[in-house]
C-alpha cells in the first residue's frame, strides 16, 4: 500500500522567504508524484508533476520539487514567498498499479506574513 | 475553455434523506473521479469512472453511496439515508484518460451538511 507523508500541518514565512513544504512517500513501485494547491473554497489546482523524467521539476508560481529517490521525499520549494502563496498545499501519489486512484498527504497549511 | 463543475455548490440535508451531486467534466476527459474531502479523514479517494464504466469502486465508504456516468460526461454521485459522518467536501476530478501519470481537473467541490 502506497502513502504519503507531509510534516507540519501549518508553515508560517515572512514575505521573500524560502518556502520549504516536505513530502515524503511510502510505495512498493516508483510512483508518479504531484503537489497541488487549494485555495479558500476552491479545487485544487496541479503546481508540478514528476513522472519519472527530470528529478527537479518546475512548476507554475515559481515554485519546484525534487524526487529523490534515497530519501523518498519531493519537497516542494519556493526562493521567495509572496503574499498570494498563502493557501494549503497537497502531495500526491499515483502508484501506477493501475489503481488510478491520487492518494493525498493530509496538506500543510502555508501562512506568509508580511 | 470551461472547467470541471459541480453541482450544487452547497447542500444542507437532514439525516435519512438521499441526496444528489452533480459534476460535468472537462470537455473530452474520459475520465473522471470523485474524492471527498473531510476534517477527519482528509482527502480520499471514493470512484473513478472510464467512460461510463467504473473500474474501481473500492473507495466508496458504504452500500449507501453509488455513483453513475452517462454518456462519458455527467456523472452523479448519490448518497441514500444520509448520516452525519457524511458531512464533507466532494470533489470531482477529470482527466484526458485514466493514466497515472495524467493531471487531475479539479472542480470547485460540493459541500454536504447533514444535519
Amino acid at each position: 500500500a502506497q502513502s504519503v507523508t507531509q510534516l507540519g500541518s501549518h508553515v508560517s514565512v515572512s514575505e521573500g522567504a524560502l518556502v520549504l513544504l516536505r513530502c515524503n512517500y511510502s510505495s512498493s513501485v516508483p510512483p508518479y508524484l504531484f503537489w497541488y494547491v487549494q485555495y479558500p473554497n476552491q479545487g485544487l489546482q496541479l503546481l508540478l508533476k514528476y513522472t519519472s523524467a527530470a528529478t527537479l521539476v518546475k512548476g507554475i508560481n515559481g515554485f519546484e520539487a525534487e524526487f529523490k529517490k534515497s530519501e523518498t521525499s519531493f519537497h516542494l520549494t519556493k526562493p521567495s514567498a509572496h503574499m498570494s502563496d498563502a493557501a494549503e498545499y497537497f502531495c500526491a501519489v499515483s502508484d501506477r498499479t493501475g489503481r488510478r486512484a491520487l492518494t493525498f498527504g493530509s496538506g500543510t497549511r502555508l501562512q506568509v506574513q508580511p | 475553455g470551461a472547467g470541471v463543475s459541480q453541482s450544487p455548490s452547497n447542500k444542507v440535508t437532514e439525516k435519512g434523506k438521499d441526496v444528489e451531486l452533480r459534476c460535468d467534466p472537462i470537455s473530452g476527459h474520459t475520465a473522471l473521479y470523485w474524492y471527498r474531502q473531510s476534517l477527519g479523514q482528509g482527502l480520499e479517494f471514493l470512484i473513478y469512472f472510464q467512460g461510463n464504466s467504473a473500474p474501481d469502486k473500492s473507495g466508496l465508504p458504504s452500500d449507501r453511496f453509488s455513483a453513475e456516468r452517462t454518456g462519458g460526461s455527467v456523472s452523479t454521485l448519490t448518497i441514500q439515508r444520509t448520516q452525519q459522518e457524511d458531512s464533507a467536501v466532494y470533489l470531482c476530478a477529470s482527466s484526458l484518460e485514466a493514466r497515472d501519470y495524467n493531471e487531475q481537473f479539479f472542480g470547485p467541490g460540493t459541500r454536504l451538511t447533514v444535519l
